[in-house]
Protein backbone atom coordinates (compact mmCIF):
# COMPACT_ATOMS: atom_id res chain seq x y z
CA UNK A 1 0.00 0.00 0.00
CA UNK A 2 0.95 3.53 -0.38
CA UNK A 3 3.09 4.85 2.56
CA UNK A 4 5.09 7.93 3.18
CA UNK A 5 7.49 7.35 6.24
CA UNK A 6 9.13 10.23 7.52
CA UNK A 7 12.29 10.63 9.77
CA UNK A 8 12.37 11.23 13.47
CA UNK A 9 11.61 14.55 15.65
CA UNK A 10 14.09 17.11 15.75
CA UNK A 11 15.60 19.96 18.38
CA UNK A 12 17.14 22.68 17.35
CA UNK A 13 18.45 25.90 18.32
CA UNK A 14 17.56 29.08 17.36
CA UNK A 15 19.26 29.65 13.93
CA UNK A 16 20.15 26.23 12.91
CA UNK A 17 18.59 24.60 10.06
CA UNK A 18 16.59 21.43 9.88
CA UNK A 19 16.19 18.42 7.39
CA UNK A 20 13.24 16.20 6.91
CA UNK A 21 12.73 13.10 4.60
CA UNK A 22 10.01 11.70 3.59
CA UNK A 23 10.14 8.15 1.78
CA UNK A 24 8.09 7.04 -0.51
CA UNK A 25 6.83 3.26 -1.12
CA UNK A 26 4.00 1.35 -2.77
CA UNK A 27 3.53 3.53 -6.21
CA UNK A 28 5.71 4.98 -8.72
CA UNK A 29 7.91 8.34 -6.78
CA UNK A 30 8.45 9.95 -9.81
CA UNK A 31 4.70 10.55 -11.01
CA UNK A 32 3.33 12.04 -8.29
CA UNK A 33 4.46 15.86 -6.68
CA UNK A 34 4.85 15.76 -2.90
CA UNK A 35 3.66 18.81 -0.67
CA UNK A 36 4.73 19.90 2.25
CA UNK A 37 2.45 21.00 5.29
CA UNK A 38 3.44 22.11 8.88
CA UNK A 39 0.89 22.29 12.06
CA UNK A 40 1.84 24.40 14.48
CA UNK A 41 0.82 23.59 18.44
CA UNK A 42 -3.22 24.10 18.37
CA UNK A 43 -2.80 25.68 15.13
CA UNK A 44 -4.46 25.70 11.63
CA UNK A 45 -2.64 23.57 8.40
CA UNK A 46 -0.12 25.66 6.95
CA UNK A 47 1.44 24.80 3.12
CA UNK A 48 5.16 25.67 2.64
CA UNK A 49 5.60 24.00 -0.85
CA UNK A 50 5.50 21.65 -3.41
CA UNK A 51 8.07 19.48 -5.44
CA UNK A 52 7.37 17.79 -8.91
CA UNK A 53 8.94 14.32 -8.24
CA UNK A 54 9.38 13.77 -11.26
CA UNK A 55 11.22 16.95 -13.06
CA UNK A 56 12.48 18.61 -9.97
CA UNK A 57 10.21 21.79 -10.35
CA UNK A 58 9.57 23.32 -7.03
CA UNK A 59 7.07 25.99 -5.99
CA UNK A 60 6.69 27.17 -2.21
CA UNK A 61 4.26 29.52 0.17
CA UNK A 62 5.73 33.40 -0.39
CA UNK A 63 5.85 33.14 3.21
CA UNK A 64 8.89 30.46 3.22
CA UNK A 65 10.26 31.54 -0.07
CA UNK A 66 14.35 31.84 1.01
CA UNK A 67 14.03 29.86 3.64
CA UNK A 68 12.21 26.30 2.78
CA UNK A 69 14.01 24.15 0.10
CA UNK A 70 12.28 21.19 -0.94
CA UNK A 71 14.45 18.53 -2.76
CA UNK A 72 13.95 14.67 -4.25
CA UNK A 73 15.96 11.84 -4.89
CA UNK A 74 14.35 9.57 -7.01
CA UNK A 75 16.82 6.72 -6.45
CA UNK A 76 15.81 6.61 -3.11
CA UNK A 77 11.91 7.47 -3.78
CA UNK A 78 12.79 10.38 -0.50
CA UNK A 79 11.83 13.70 -0.34
CA UNK A 80 13.33 16.48 1.52
CA UNK A 81 12.13 19.66 3.17
CA UNK A 82 14.90 22.22 4.69
CA UNK A 83 13.94 24.95 6.56
CA UNK A 84 16.79 27.70 7.57
CA UNK A 85 16.69 30.31 10.45
CA UNK A 86 14.93 28.88 12.45
CA UNK A 87 13.01 30.33 15.24
CA UNK A 88 10.30 29.76 18.16
CA UNK A 89 7.99 30.11 15.62
CA UNK A 90 9.08 27.22 13.81
CA UNK A 91 7.99 24.43 16.47
CA UNK A 92 5.65 22.59 14.53
CA UNK A 93 4.99 19.13 13.05
CA UNK A 94 5.62 18.67 9.46
CA UNK A 95 4.12 16.41 7.16
CA UNK A 96 4.66 15.42 4.15
CA UNK A 97 1.72 14.05 1.63
CA UNK A 98 1.40 13.03 -2.02
CA UNK A 99 -0.64 14.98 -4.56
CA UNK A 100 -2.97 13.16 -6.37
CA UNK A 101 -5.36 14.32 -9.32
CA UNK A 102 -8.27 14.14 -10.91
CA UNK A 103 -8.81 14.15 -14.60
CA UNK A 104 -12.98 15.05 -15.95
CA UNK A 105 -12.68 15.09 -19.72
CA UNK A 106 -14.47 18.11 -21.36
CA UNK A 107 -15.73 19.23 -24.71
CA UNK A 108 -13.28 22.17 -24.83
CA UNK A 109 -10.67 21.63 -22.17
CA UNK A 110 -10.23 18.92 -19.26
CA UNK A 111 -10.95 19.95 -15.91
CA UNK A 112 -8.23 19.06 -13.05
CA UNK A 113 -9.02 18.37 -9.78
CA UNK A 114 -6.01 18.39 -7.47
CA UNK A 115 -5.39 17.12 -4.03
CA UNK A 116 -3.42 15.18 -1.24
CA UNK A 117 -4.13 12.16 -0.58
CA UNK A 118 -1.69 10.05 1.50
CA UNK A 119 0.14 11.89 4.57
CA UNK A 120 3.05 10.98 6.62
CA UNK A 121 2.73 10.57 9.76
CA UNK A 122 4.97 13.99 10.86
CA UNK A 123 7.25 15.09 12.10
CA UNK A 124 8.51 16.89 15.08
CA UNK A 125 10.20 19.61 14.95
CA UNK A 126 11.16 21.99 18.50
CA UNK A 127 13.23 24.99 18.26
CA UNK A 128 14.68 26.28 21.55
CA UNK A 129 17.88 27.68 22.98
CA UNK B 1 -7.13 36.66 9.90
CA UNK B 2 -7.89 33.56 7.99
CA UNK B 3 -8.16 32.92 4.23
CA UNK B 4 -10.98 30.13 4.69
CA UNK B 5 -13.51 30.71 7.69
CA UNK B 6 -14.85 27.52 9.06
CA UNK B 7 -16.58 27.68 12.73
CA UNK B 8 -14.91 26.81 15.41
CA UNK B 9 -16.47 24.00 16.72
CA UNK B 10 -20.38 21.54 15.64
CA UNK B 11 -21.46 18.72 18.08
CA UNK B 12 -24.35 16.71 17.59
CA UNK B 13 -25.54 13.63 19.29
CA UNK B 14 -25.17 9.54 17.86
CA UNK B 15 -27.22 9.32 14.81
CA UNK B 16 -27.79 12.60 14.13
CA UNK B 17 -26.64 14.81 10.69
CA UNK B 18 -24.41 17.59 11.47
CA UNK B 19 -22.94 20.12 8.77
CA UNK B 20 -19.65 22.28 9.25
CA UNK B 21 -19.39 25.17 6.49
CA UNK B 22 -16.30 26.92 5.26
CA UNK B 23 -16.64 30.21 3.52
CA UNK B 24 -13.85 31.20 1.05
CA UNK B 25 -13.19 33.99 -2.11
CA UNK B 26 -13.55 34.15 -5.52
CA UNK B 27 -9.67 33.59 -5.57
CA UNK B 28 -9.80 30.37 -3.72
CA UNK B 29 -13.53 28.59 -3.36
CA UNK B 30 -15.19 30.50 -6.10
CA UNK B 31 -12.78 29.68 -8.84
CA UNK B 32 -11.32 25.77 -7.39
CA UNK B 33 -12.35 22.95 -6.18
CA UNK B 34 -12.34 21.59 -2.39
CA UNK B 35 -11.11 19.04 -0.09
CA UNK B 36 -11.99 17.92 3.69
CA UNK B 37 -10.06 16.21 6.17
CA UNK B 38 -10.31 14.79 8.90
CA UNK B 39 -7.85 15.24 11.95
CA UNK B 40 -7.59 12.76 15.19
CA UNK B 41 -5.63 14.16 18.17
CA UNK B 42 -1.89 13.43 17.45
CA UNK B 43 -2.47 12.24 13.98
CA UNK B 44 -1.71 13.07 10.20
CA UNK B 45 -4.69 14.54 8.40
CA UNK B 46 -6.67 11.89 6.49
CA UNK B 47 -8.65 12.62 2.98
CA UNK B 48 -12.61 12.78 3.64
CA UNK B 49 -13.99 14.52 0.25
CA UNK B 50 -12.00 15.62 -2.37
CA UNK B 51 -12.97 17.46 -5.93
CA UNK B 52 -15.68 19.21 -3.84
CA UNK B 53 -17.99 15.94 -3.19
CA UNK B 54 -15.78 13.13 -4.68
CA UNK B 55 -15.09 10.19 -1.47
CA UNK B 56 -12.06 8.53 -1.85
CA UNK B 57 -12.61 4.57 -1.37
CA UNK B 58 -12.61 3.40 1.75
CA UNK B 59 -14.72 6.83 3.29
CA UNK B 60 -18.20 5.76 4.47
CA UNK B 61 -21.23 7.42 2.34
CA UNK B 62 -21.89 9.13 5.57
CA UNK B 63 -19.61 12.07 4.29
CA UNK B 64 -20.63 13.99 1.53
CA UNK B 65 -19.24 17.31 0.09
CA UNK B 66 -20.83 20.29 -1.69
CA UNK B 67 -19.99 23.52 -2.85
CA UNK B 68 -21.98 26.43 -4.21
CA UNK B 69 -20.15 29.87 -5.12
CA UNK B 70 -17.31 30.96 -2.60
CA UNK B 71 -18.71 28.23 0.41
CA UNK B 72 -18.42 24.95 0.69
CA UNK B 73 -20.08 22.02 3.41
CA UNK B 74 -19.01 19.08 4.65
CA UNK B 75 -22.23 16.82 5.87
CA UNK B 76 -21.79 13.80 8.22
CA UNK B 77 -25.07 12.38 8.53
CA UNK B 78 -25.89 9.01 11.02
CA UNK B 79 -22.84 10.60 13.61
CA UNK B 80 -21.45 8.24 15.23
CA UNK B 81 -18.82 8.42 18.12
CA UNK B 82 -15.81 7.65 16.31
CA UNK B 83 -16.27 11.21 14.16
CA UNK B 84 -15.27 12.91 16.67
CA UNK B 85 -12.17 15.22 15.37
CA UNK B 86 -11.18 18.00 13.85
CA UNK B 87 -12.21 18.50 10.70
CA UNK B 88 -10.57 21.28 7.52
CA UNK B 89 -11.20 22.23 4.75
CA UNK B 90 -8.42 22.93 1.79
CA UNK B 91 -8.36 25.07 -1.56
CA UNK B 92 -5.78 26.28 -3.58
CA UNK B 93 -5.80 30.24 -3.85
CA UNK B 94 -5.00 31.99 -6.67
CA UNK B 95 -3.61 34.97 -5.06
CA UNK B 96 -0.09 35.87 -3.08
CA UNK B 97 1.39 33.77 -6.24
CA UNK B 98 -0.18 30.68 -5.41
CA UNK B 99 -0.75 28.75 -2.62
CA UNK B 100 -2.73 25.92 -0.59
CA UNK B 101 -5.02 27.35 2.16
CA UNK B 102 -6.55 25.32 4.97
CA UNK B 103 -9.35 26.53 6.94
CA UNK B 104 -9.36 27.18 10.64
CA UNK B 105 -10.35 23.81 11.43
CA UNK B 106 -13.61 22.83 13.47
CA UNK B 107 -13.84 20.90 16.28
CA UNK B 108 -16.83 17.94 16.22
CA UNK B 109 -17.96 16.82 19.54
CA UNK B 110 -20.45 13.89 19.67
CA UNK B 111 -22.77 14.59 22.67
Amino acid sequence: QVQLVQSGAEVKKPGASVKVSCKASGYTFSKYAMHWVRQAPGQRLEWMGWINAGNDDTKYSQKFQGRVTITRDTSASTAYMELSSLTSEDTAVYFCAREDILVVAAPVVDYHYYYMDVWGKGTAVTVSS
Amino acid sequence: QSVLTQPPSASGTPGQRVTISCSGSTSNIGGNSVNWYQQLPGAAPNLLIYANDQRPSGVPDRFSGSKSGTSASLAISGLQSEDEAYYYCAVWDDSLNGLWVFGGGTKLTVL
